[in-house]
């Protein structure tokens, strides 16, 4: 069964500081998608960052970047210069490319602080 | 512009009532989705539709009805509404050649009392 694992419930960093959230998941297919999710107090649930199996490059949007290892069926978020308006539960999220059902498999999520 | 809508935002409502909720997108995707989000914020498929089909039906019960009269409107229909029915219930869209990024509406919060 597909499966993603989010293995740190909370997590705080202060302010203009890095954080990584960690995310794993397992798959026997070659061609999928990543996703990082994040929802702040609003409940608005916003893409974050998107990644492609099959490209080598980790995706990168402006403080938000990624740590994509596809053999260790690894996905990492990395927070750059942590704002306070960061503070949100971040989601991860994989859908692969076979079938048609386009069913997206979620992490529990990663509750994260913001500290001034 | 609003790509993902739902109405209502909020909807409070007494046990055994029927209630529906309304979504629209404008991103012309051909994929819709209904997810419940609990108080634990776990994220929970129920229904998807591609091009007004089917194509994920998750163990729900049968008092949820869904139902796509276009491309750019999924509605959830709720009857007989249980304590257990409140949670926060979010709509999404994806296109297929897009990759299957999904855009959410803002979630409607449904209080049973």
């Amino acid at each position: 069964a597909q499966t993603v694992t989010q293995s740190q419930p909370e997590m705080s960093v202060q302010e203009a500081e890095t954080v990584t959230l960690s995310c794993t998941y397992d798959t026997s297919e070659n061609n999928y998608y990543l996703f990082w999710y994040k929802q702040p107090p609003s409940r608005q649930m916003i893409l974050v960052i998107r990644q492609e199996a099959y490209k080598q490059q980790n995706a990168t949007e402006n403080r938000f970047s990624v740590n994509f290892q596809k053999a260790a069926k690894s996905f990492s978020l990395k927070i750059s210069d942590s704002q306070l308006g960061d503070t949100a539960m971040y989601f991860c999220a994989f859908v692969d490319n076979a079938g048609n059902n386009r069913k997206l498999i979620w992490g529990l999520g990663t509750s994260l602080a913001v500290n001034p | 512009d609003t790509a993902v809508s739902q109405t209502p935002k909020y909807l409070v409502t007494q046990m055994g009532n029927d209630k529906s909720i309304k979504c629209e997108q404008n991103l012309g995707h051909d994929t819709m989705y209904w997810y419940k989000q609990d108080s634990k914020k776990f994220l929970k498929i129920m229904f998807s539709y591609n091009n007004k089909e089917l194509i994920i039906n998750e163990t729900v019960p049968n008092r949820f009805s869904p139902k796509s009269p276009d491309k750019a409107h999924l509605n959830l229909h709720i009857n007989s509404l249980e304590l257990g029915d409140s949670a926060v219930y979010f709509c999404a869209s994806s296109m297929t050649s897009g990759g299957y990024t999904q855009y959410f509406g803002p979630g409607t919060r449904l209080t049973v009392l």
